[in-house]
């Protein structure tokens, strides 16, 4: 069965250190990668996607993510943290599913905390 | 373009009432899909609505049901509402339910 694991349910970093948050996939083939924050109490905001092609992906406030076929990983990177990347991060896949459709398997999310 | 709105933001209910939420999607999204978030259980998988169908479902009893109206945008209902279903409710949508998911900023449901 299609899961997505987020190894480190809590990470700690100071401001201006660098960050990786984990996430591992099982699939049998290459699925869509997400990665999406939710702040407290708001929906998930989309940092970036791999869909095929450069397996270094860029995304909005500084954040990219490597996909390694070879671990089925997709590791979310920011190289210097701010205070203000305290939130859940959330790593997902859409896989497609024999009727047609896609499914979309969500992580357990890992929490930052910032230290000042 | 104007994201995902959920209304309404907060509900307050007891046990064995029922409630309805509602999503708008993007505009020129077709597809509509619905989470249940908790702290136990993470974000967990709905329903989803594509050209007014449910195309695809998740491991739900009965009491959660949903809709999806010519204009896309799409309401969900819990009926005889249980403590158990105190959630953030999700709603995402996207463009053919086979791309990139947007997400709204959720109804927050607490049950008494």
């Amino acid at each position: 069965a299609q899961s997505v694991t987020q190894p480190d349910i809590h990470i700690t970093v100071s401001e201006g250190a660098s960050l990786e948050l984990r996430c591992n996939y099982s699939y049998g083939a290459t699925p869509y990668l997400f990665w999406y924050v939710q702040s407290p109490g708001q929906g998930l905001q989309l940092l970036l996607k791999y869909f095929s092609g450069d397996t270094l992906v860029q995304g909005i406030k500084g954040f990219e993510a490597e996909f390694k076929r070879s671990q089925s990983s997709f590791n979310l990177r920011k190289p210097s943290v701010h205070w203000s990347d305290a939130a859940e991060y959330f790593c997902a896949v859409g896989a497609p599913l024999s009727s047609g459709t896609y499914k979309y398997i969500f992580g357990t999310g890992t929490r930052l905390k910032v230290l000042a | 373009k104007a994201g995902v709105t959920q209304t309404p933001r907060y509900l307050i209910k007891t046990r064995g009432q029922q409630v309805t939420l509602s999503c708008s999607p993007i505009s020129g999204h077709r597809s509509v899909s619905w989470y249940q978030q908790t702290p136990g259980q993470g974000l967990q998988f709905l329903f989803e609505y594509f050209s007014e169908t449910q195309r695809n479902k998740g491991n739900f009893p009965g009491r959660f049901s949903g809709r999806q109206f010519s204009n896309s945008r799409s309401e969900m209902n819990v009926s005889t509402l249980e403590l158990g279903d105190s959630a953030l409710y999700l709603c995402a949508s996207s463009l053919s339910g086979r791309d990139t998911q947007y997400f709204g900023p959720g109804t927050r449901l607490t049950v008494l």
